[in-house]
């Protein structure tokens, strides 16, 4: 399965929203579906799992969406700390876990 | 909190063995899987294989005639092994604490992934002469 990321760069403002999308070459399961923050010289962060569930400590700026093959994460209000590279992945196929290209959200 | 640490030589000469550890401290192996991902230059992630606290593993088919990775649960740490190495194999290594959980029996089991929760900070990676 592939997963692809749109756009591939968003440029935006702080306080703008954003809206990230995944969409996978046939249809997954929801609980496969995870979401990543990376930001430079980081490691990436788990922000969503299970397609809609945030993760620990991550604000609710954040949420997920999506069934089938299309998802969305949407991030209100960016924070300057929010612009970043965003990727989606998914479990369960060959490999076990692949990853979406990435989005990459700018300051505008 | 869990913490992860990967080490190991930053250049590596090509076609010899690429060799990382990933070190866990403030928690356990058991019942975690533990990932290794890495990530080219100015590119994206890319996982490559995981095992199991109990030593089960699976590897990405891409690299899995080259990746072994292998763990030490009485020093709390797992390593990656990849051989035959070139130019292409030049990346950040990152391993990545993966929770997996079953529910359920026979007919009903299921599966529930809950994410890569805890990530070392990398380990970057060379390979040149």
């Amino acid at each position: 399965i592939v997963l692809t990321q749109s756009p591939g760069t968003l440029s935006l403002s702080p306080g703008e929203g954003a809206t990230l999308s995944c969409r996978a070459s046939q249809s997954v399961t929801n609980t496969y579906l995870t979401w990543y923050q990376q930001k430079p010289g980081q490691a990436p962060r788990l922000l969503i799992y299970g397609a809609s569930s945030r993760a620990t400590g991550i604000p609710d700026r954040f949420s997920g969406t999506g069934s089938g093959t299309d998802f969305t994460l949407t991030i209100s209000r960016l924070e300057p700390g929010d612009f970043a590279v965003y990727y989606c992945q998914l479990y369960g196929d060959s490999p076990l876990w692949t990853f979406g290209q990435g989005t990459k959200v700018e300051i505008k | 909190q869990v913490q992860l640490q990967e080490s190991g030589p930053g250049l590596v000469k090509p076609s010899e063995t690429l060799s990382l550890t990933c070190t866990v401290s403030g928690g356990s192996l058991n019942n975690y899987y533990w990932s290794w991902i890495r990530q080219p230059p100015g590119k994206g992630l890319e996982w490559i294989g995981y095992i199991y606290f109990s030593g089960d593993t699976n590897y990405n088919p891409l690299l899995k005639s080259r990746v072994t990775i292998s763990v030490d649960t009485s020093k709390n740490l797992f390593s990656l092994k990849m051989s035959s190495v070139t130019a292409a194999d030049t990346a950040i290594y990152y391993c990545a604490r993966t929770v997996l959980r079953s529910y359920g029996s026979g007919t009903s089991r299921y599966s529930y992934y809950y994410g890569m929760d805890v990530w070392g900070q990398g380990s970057p990676v060379t390979v040149s002469s």
